[in-house]
């Protein structure tokens, strides 16, 4: 089976600018969720959507959100960058609810 | 989410040592997961864990759910220089879907 694919894998924006990232699940997959890691936070959890509802969110600005289309594929948006925005964007996708979670290779975000 | 406290942060060790890692965390976790990344790409799961006292192992690599459920450790034994890497434990409690991650041990190996 294919593994989780994440486009871009490389994105430069400016500040106040908006982005989408794209993020594809393995096949049969139907929980998507999305992390950001930043070296001063680590990884953290910013949403999961299961069958096109977002079931869970962590604690981010509205500024981030997703969503999730029929076929599983997931896209999350960020409106008005912020310079703290830079970080790589992982998603991870997971057969059920509290099944293990296997990452993409994840998008390099730079906001300049 | 709540951080996990993971150490050592780094380790920087010659090939053929072995290698030893926890976690820790105030609250009780059912699922310990344990994950490695190298540069430019995304966590590769290792080790799931879904009982306390469980020990499981992949290879060279050896993982235990703790018994009191809050804390989880990872052995690597003879390592390699393809083992450098971030390696981050993960935990999921019953009240939450998202997963925890701990800040992560960077290993180094030299051959």
């Amino acid at each position: 089976k294919a593994g989780v694919t994440q486009t871009p894998r490389y994105l430069i924006k400016t500040r106040g600018q908006q982005v989408t990232l794209s993020c594809s699940p393995i096949s049969g997959h139907r929980s998507v969720s999305w992390y950001q890691q930043t070296p001063g936070q680590g990884l953290q959890f910013l949403f999961e959507y299961f069958s096109e509802t977002q079931r869970n969110k962590g604690n981010f600005p509205g500024r981030f959100s997703g969503r999730q289309f029929s076929n599983s594929r997931s896209e999350m948006n960020v409106s008005t960058l912020e310079l703290g925005d830079s970080a790589l964007y992982l998603c991870a996708s997971s057969a059920g609810d509290t099944d293990t979670q296997y990452f993409g290779p994840g998008t390099r975000l730079t906001v300049l | 989410g709540q951080q996990l406290n993971q150490s050592p942060q780094s380790m920087f060790i010659q090939e053929g040592e072995d290698v030893s890692m926890n976690c820790t965390s105030s609250s009780i976790f059912n699922t310990w997961l344990w994950y490695k990344q190298e540069p430019g790409e995304g966590p590769v799961l290792l080790i799931a864990l879904y009982k306390a006292g469980e020990l499981t192992s992949n290879g060279r690599l050896t993982a235990q759910f703790g018994i009191t459920r809050k804390d989880s450790f990872l052995n690597i034994s003879a390592s390699i220089p393809s083992d450098v890497g971030i390696y981050f434990c993960a935990g999921r409690s019953n009240s939450g879907y998202a997963l925890n991650f701990g800040k992560g041990t960077s290993l180094l190996v030299t051959p």
